[in-house]
């Protein structure tokens, strides 16, 4: 299968521990999103990587999050001293690298945080 | 204001029936796109079908269709002969050109096919 993947699937984790996820995209996708989506909500736009450079990022992104591609491949968002506000969904997307609003994002399943 | 608003938290249709699933947007983009994502209770964000601000005709995919009336910013999907497994969460978003390459979602509808 080669859709977009995540690890890992669930992380529990006490308040204040750091915690951090994996995105693999769709091998020939450039352009790599994340996504939050709270209970009973749509996702949220977090931050957008084209390659490896960061081009886009929500004020939903506060200081203690931080996402890297470094190598234009897979990304990783790194969440320090987590808050019970942090519980939630995060979801990794990429798309071909074309700028048009046809091209849809290829949804991962997700990584499911939940913050004791 | 909302950019996308899905007005119906809840829908039940009956096995075999079709549904609409209604969707208004807002913007003062010209160029735009909207798509329609279906969630099933396993958290995968599943593509579903697109519509381009610019299309004339509306989008179909298989059993799946978009109403899309510009004038009044709405693009509701249409699902026919709807099956079990077309018991989702369904989420419409949409991609203006001018914001960059986010989607912004609305709020969703749980769809339940009732046999």
């Amino acid at each position: 299968d080669t859709g977009v993947s995540q690890d890992p699937r669930h992380k529990i984790t006490k308040r204040g521990q750091n915690v951090t996820f994996r995105c693999d995209p769709i091998s020939e996708h450039n352009r790599l999103y994340w996504y939050r989506q709270t209970l009973g909500q749509g996702p949220e736009f977090l931050t957008y990587f084209q390659n490896e450079a960061q081009l886009e990022k929500s004020r939903l992104l506060s200081d203690r999050f931080s996402a890297e591609r470094p190598k234009g491949s897979f990304s990783t968002l790194e969440i320090q001293r987590t808050e019970q506000g942090d519980s939630a969904m995060y979801l990794c997307a990429s798309s071909p690298n074309r700028d048009s609003t046809i091209y849809e994002q290829y949804f991962g399943p997700g990584t499911r945080l939940t913050v004791t | 204001a909302q950019k996308i608003t899905q007005t119906q938290p809840g829908m039940f249709v009956q096995e075999k029936e079709a549904v609409t699933l209604d969707c208004t947007y807002d913007t003062s983009d010209q160029s735009y796109g909207l798509f329609w994502y279906k969630q099933p209770s396993s958290g995968e964000m599943i593509f579903l079908i697109y519509q381009g601000s610019y299309d004339e005709q509306n989008a179909t995919e298989g059993r799946y269709s978009l109403n899309f009336q510009k004038a009044r910013k709405s693009a509701n999907l249409v699902i026919s002969a709807s099956q079990l497994g077309d018991s989702a969460m369904y989420f419409c978003a949409m991609r203006e050109r001018k914001e960059g390459n986010k989607l912004v979602f609305g709020a969703g509808t749980i769809l339940r096919v009732k046999s």
